[in-house]
């Protein structure tokens, strides 16, 4: 069974500046997806950023970026420059090919003014 | 821009009640999900639909729950008899068909048991 760790429950930042938030996770396989999802206070979740573990380049999106560690199953999220708006819960999840997300418990993010 | 809609967005109800929600999926999403987060958790996955066919339903209590999608369009999520344990967000989701990786979710109904 694959699991998601996110062992930190809340982190704050002031506005403008970086942030990272971890994540670390367990399968067997060798083929599968990561994702970052934000869920902003009663809105809905949306997809941050996606990785494929078949490519070695980590996945940028404007502000988003990640450094993912195949080897040492690590998936953490960098927000640079971060903004109010970028206060949420965010997820880690996992996928393999044709299967269900598996998610972890969430990070509370702040960001300050 | 188009949504996952979902209604309603708040539920309460006593325990031993039944309850419904209803999830419309984005126009010609073939892969419908509904999820359970409980507060401060991540979702987990209750069943998902393809078109009309339930693809995964393992997570679904099905002695009290239950999950149709009739027309393979919007669907329907049932509890019966409430319990207090299921006090949660029940998130909806689709894709566009079942090998695609990206989900689009709405805005969630937050149901209250007491």
């Amino acid at each position: 069974a694959q699991t998601v760790t996110q062992s930190q429950p809340e982190m704050s930042v002031q506005e403008a500046e970086t942030v990272t938030l971890s994540c670390t996770y367990d399968t067997s396989e060798s083929n599968y997806y990561l994702f970052w999802y934000k869920q902003p206070p009663s809105r809905q979740m949306i997809l941050v950023i996606r990785q494929e573990a078949y490519k070695q380049q980590n996945a940028t999106e404007n502000r988003f970026s990640v450094n993912f560690q195949k080897a040492a199953k690590s998936f953490s999220l960098k927000i640079s420059d971060s903004q109010l708006g970028d206060t949420a819960m965010y997820f880690c999840a996992f996928m393999i090919a044709n299967s269900k997300l598996t998610f972890g418990k969430g990070i509370t993010l702040s960001v300050r003014p | 821009e188009a949504e996952v809609a979902q209604s309603p967005r708040y539920k309460i109800t006593e325990k031993s009640q039944a309850v419904a929600f209803w999830c419309d999926p984005i126009s010609g999403h073939a892969t419908l999900y509904w999820y359970r987060q409980i507060l401060g958790q991540g979702p987990e996955l209750l069943v998902q639909f393809q078109d009309e066919s339930v693809v995964d339903d393992s997570q679904l209590p099905k002695d009290r729950f239950s999950a149709e999608r009739l027309k393979g369009v919007d669907s329907t999520l049932k509890i019966q008899p409430a319990e207090l344990g299921d006090s949660a967000m029940y998130l909806c989701a689709s894709s566009l068909i079942w090998t695609s990786y990206e989900q689009y979710f709405g805005p969630g109904t937050r149901l209250t048991v007491t």
